[in-house]
Order: C-alpha cells, then sequence, then structure tokens
C-alpha cells in the first residue's frame, strides 16, 4: 500500500512548545501534501511539497520531505491552542487520487 | 464563494435504505471525490471524477454509486444502506488531478442502524 503513515498517532504538548509529526510512505511520489482537520470538520490544506523540494515553509509551519528516506516531517512552532487538531500527510504518486494516513492527533494545552 | 457544500449533515437510515448524499462546488474544479472516514483511520476514497461525464472506482466503491452529469455536482447514492457504512463522508474538489489542493466540504455524519 502506498498509504502514509503518520507517526506519533498522538501527541500532547504545552502551548508555546513546537509540535513534530512525520509521515512515511513506500513508493515515489509526485508530491505529498499535509493536512488539518478540526473536531467535526472537513479537512483543510495546509503545504503541499513537491518531490524536487526539500522545504517549505508557511507561517508557523515548516514542513520537510526526504524522498532518499520516504518520509516527511510538520513541525509547527510556537504552538497554540488553536493548533488543536487531527493532521494528516496525503500522497500523490502520481495517480488520479490521494491515499491518506491515518492522522497524528495534537492536543495542545493551554 | 461557498467552497464545497454537502447535504445532508446528519443522517440516520435503516438498514436497506437508499439515500443520496449531495455534493456540489462553485469554483469550476473538474476534479471531484468521495470520501469516508472512520474512528482511527484516514481518508478511504470510495469514487472520484475528473470532469463531467466520467467517473471512476476509488479504495472501497462497494455498495456506492455516483455520476457526473454537471461539472458542480457529483452526489454519492448508497444503494441499499448496511451497519458497515455507518462513517463520515467528505465530499472534495480541486482545480485537476489529485495533484492539486483538494477543497473538502464538511461532510456529512452517516448512521445506518
Amino acid at each position: 500500500s502506498q498509504q502514509g503513515e503518520e507517526d506519533p498517532q498522538a501527541l500532547s504538548i504545552q502551548e508555546g512548545e513546537n509540535a513534530t509529526m512525520n509521515c512515511s510512505y513506500k513508493t515515489s511520489i509526485n508530491n505529498l501534501q499535509w493536512y488539518r482537520q478540526n473536531s467535526g470538520r472537513g479537512l483543510v490544506h495546509l503545504i503541499l511539497i513537491r518531490s524536487n523540494e526539500r522545504e517549505k515553509h508557511s507561517g508557523r509551519l515548516r514542513v520537510t520531505l526526504d524522498t532518499s528516506k520516504k518520509s516527511s516531517s510538520l513541525l509547527i512552532t510556537a504552538s497554540r491552542a488553536a493548533d488543536t487538531a487531527s493532521y494528516f500527510c496525503a500522497i500523490d504518486n502520481y495517480g488520479q487520487n490521494f491515499v491518506f494516513g491515518p492522522g497524528t492527533r495534537l492536543s495542545v494545552l493551554p | 464563494n461557498a467552497g464545497v457544500t454537502q447535504t445532508p449533515k446528519f443522517q440516520v437510515l435503516k438498514t436497506g435504505q437508499s439515500m443520496t448524499l449531495q455534493c456540489a462546488q462553485d469554483m469550476n474544479h473538474e476534479y471531484m471525490s468521495w470520501y469516508r472516514q472512520d474512528p482511527g483511520m484516514g481518508l478511504r476514497l470510495i469514487h472520484y471524477s475528473v470532469g463531467a461525464g466520467i467517473t471512476d472506482q476509488g479504495e472501497v466503491p462497494n455498495g456506492y454509486n455516483v455520476s457526473r452529469s454537471t461539472t458542480e455536482d457529483f452526489p454519492l447514492r448508497l444503494l441499499s444502506a448496511a451497519p458497515s457504512q455507518t462513517s463520515v463522508y467528505f465530499c472534495a474538489s480541486s482545480p485537476g488531478l489529485a495533484g492539486d489542493t483538494q477543497y473538502f466540504g464538511p461532510g456529512t455524519r452517516l448512521t445506518v442502524l
């Protein structure tokens, strides 16, 4: 399966701390995307990183991609209570659809 | 723009009943898809469409039908509901193929008794 696997499954941190979650996959990819899902809501796109890119930033978010290790990481700096959500990586493997991982549940405690 | 809209937000069915989940987008996106999300799992693709008149199966298509008569609408039909179809259903659209950013609707929470 090309499914992305996020790690850890759950993460609990204090406000102001950094949160790091990882995504691993199995075969070559076209791009990898990260999404956030607040409880009871749909998914919201955060960042897309292409296979020829190694790092991208968006505000407090930093995504890295290591195609040799077939892994990506999402770093959220200076976390806030509002960052509490589930985070999913989605793999585009040159097909006509995405494959989503099971997600990381992040809890940011005030 | 309303983005991607889904109706209804909640639905309870009895086993064997049929129903249609509605999905519409006003962004003129060619690609639309349906996912289901079960507890502790990621999203699993049910069906997708790369344009009006073109649909294809995803990972878990059994028990579901779709059609795409217009660019805007992509309804999902449950033919004969089963308890295993209890889930949260999300519709998504993107400008091109799946490699583009996907825009998700708010979801439909379906319970089959």
